[in-house]
């Protein structure tokens, strides 16, 4: 069964870091463009990163430019984010996806269930 | 950055009955990557449609979508049960993607 699992939100005070897994299993990992989406009641769907199929390009949104880093590991078929100096308004549902096409950019076709982090004192 | 704006919010009808959805864009959409997705509460997005009217693997015929440059429509057909949910339109041709606010098929 092709599934994505995201693991590592939790509850983090404004200024800390977390950082989040995704593990993918039922496909060729290393052979997809990778994302992290976020959503808020307030805001909806946004896309927060991207990163290419051997992991030597990435793309943040402005919003996390700076603070976030995104990486993988196709040896482990896990995705990362890594967030750093962590605002109130990063409080949301992070979801990882796929890419539909291989090898390229396309429409997010397997998502995981999601893990929450919620920033706050 | 391109704006997705959805329409209706809400859509009420009843089973068996013909939705419609629209989704329009700030700018025109490179090359129709537009894409749709419907979400029930406590789930992921699924993915129904990309590249603005292509279904993909293992989404009825019911849903169909159609549309280019600015102006995209997603139709069910027939609505069933298991119809009734969040749909969002997203827009994957230039970075960065966006996603439209949604809209909610509810039981009339």
């Amino acid at each position: 069964e092709v599934q994505l699992v995201e693991s590592g939100g939790g509850l983090v005070q404004p200024g800390g870091s977390l950082r989040l897994s995704c593990a993918a299993s039922g496909f060729t990992f290393s052979n997809y463009w990778m994302y992290w989406v976020r959503q808020t009641p307030g805001k909806g769907l946004v896309w927060v990163s991207r990163i290419n199929s051997d992991g030597t390009d990435t793309h943040l949104a402005d919003s996390v430019k700076g603070r976030f880093t995104m990486s993988r590991d196709n040896a482990k078929n896990t995705l990362y984010l890594q967030m750093d100096s962590l605002r109130a308004e990063d409080t949301a549902l992070y979801y990882c996806a796929r890419s539909r096409a291989v090898g390229t950019y396309d429409a997010l076709d397997i998502w995981g269930q999601g893990t929450m982090v919620t920033v706050s004192s | 950055e391109i704006v997705l704006t959805q329409s209706p919010g809400t859509l009420s009808l009843s089973p068996g009955e013909r939705a419609t959805l629209s989704c329009r864009a700030s700018q025109s959409v490179t090359s129709s990557y537009l894409a749709w997705y419907q979400q029930k509460p406590g789930q992921a997005p699924r993915l129904l449609i990309y590249a603005a009217a292509s279904r993909a693997a293992g989404i009825p015929d019911r849903f169909s979508g159609s549309g280019s440059g600015t102006d995209f429509t997603l139709t069910i057909s027939r609505l069933e049960p298991e119809d009734f949910a969040m749909y969002y339109c997203h827009q994957y041709g230039s970075p960065p993607r966006t996603f439209g606010q949604g809209t909610k098929v509810e039981i009339k």
